[in-house]
């Protein structure tokens, strides 16, 4: 039961790299999500998926793409990193959809830009 | 206003209490709610759906209130186990609040 897989578990960026967190579920959830989480400010959507080919904005989705080319993979990408992208970020999967059913959530990747 | 809002403690309670959490939230149309637990440095874990009609897991109790859009979380009888980040989720808009830290003392 692996469930929600992210890597890496740490990343430390220069200002302006680039790279992309990968997040991989194995419970056929159609609905995944990212997020990040800042000391203080809770848990908050970067952008979500409704299930493979389909992507779609959350509440902070500046300096980040996201595709879902397959139902178990959701990369996140920081095209042009900044120390404001500095943050814990969490990959999630749902059933459904998080209207009925709650997330499963990946142990997270820590990202410091420098 | 703050979509999600809740008390960001800390509580500190000594073991057996009862201690009470609540979470207001802005959208009166929200139709799903959750509590998650998180521990220090790691992911949020799905503790339990909040029902209209209330929902109880044991020592925990969640409720909802519609009128004065809020939830809450009863913990009965703490542990020292249950020492933790407690954050309030509406579901469908995926807002959660920025968690009320809870520790539970000998």
């Amino acid at each position: 039961n692996a469930g929600v897989t992210q890597t890496p578990k740490f990343q430390v960026l220069k200002t302006g790299q680039s790279m992309t967190l990968q997040c991989a579920q194995d419970m056929n959830h159609e609905y995944m999500s990212w997020y990040r989480q800042d000391p203080g400010m809770g848990l908050r959507l970067i952008h979500y998926s409704v299930g493979a080919g389909i992507t779609d904005q959350g509440e902070v989705p500046n300096g980040y793409n996201v595709s879902r080319s397959t139902t178990e993979d959701f990369p996140l990408r920081l095209l042009s990193a900044a120390p404001s992208q500095t943050s814990v970020y969490f990959c999630a999967s749902s059933y459904e959809g998080t209207l009925n059913y709650g997330y499963t959530f990946g142990s997270g990747t820590r990202l410091t830009v420098v | 206003r703050k979509e999600v809002e809740q008390d960001p403690g800390p509580f500190n309670v000594p073991e057996g209490a009862t201690v009470a959490f609540n979470c207001t939230y802005s959208n009166s149309a929200s139709q799903s709610f959750f509590w998650y637990r998180q521990d220090c440095r790691k992911e949020p874990k799905l503790l339990m759906s909040v029902y209209s009609s209330g929902n109880e897991d044991g020592r925990f109790t969640a409720q909802l209130n519609r009128a004065s859009q809020y939830i809450s979380l009863l913990i009965r009888d703490s542990k020292l186990s249950d020492s933790a980040t407690y954050l309030c989720v509406v579901g469908g808009v995926e807002r959660f609040g920025a968690g009320t830290r809870l520790t539970v003392k000998p």
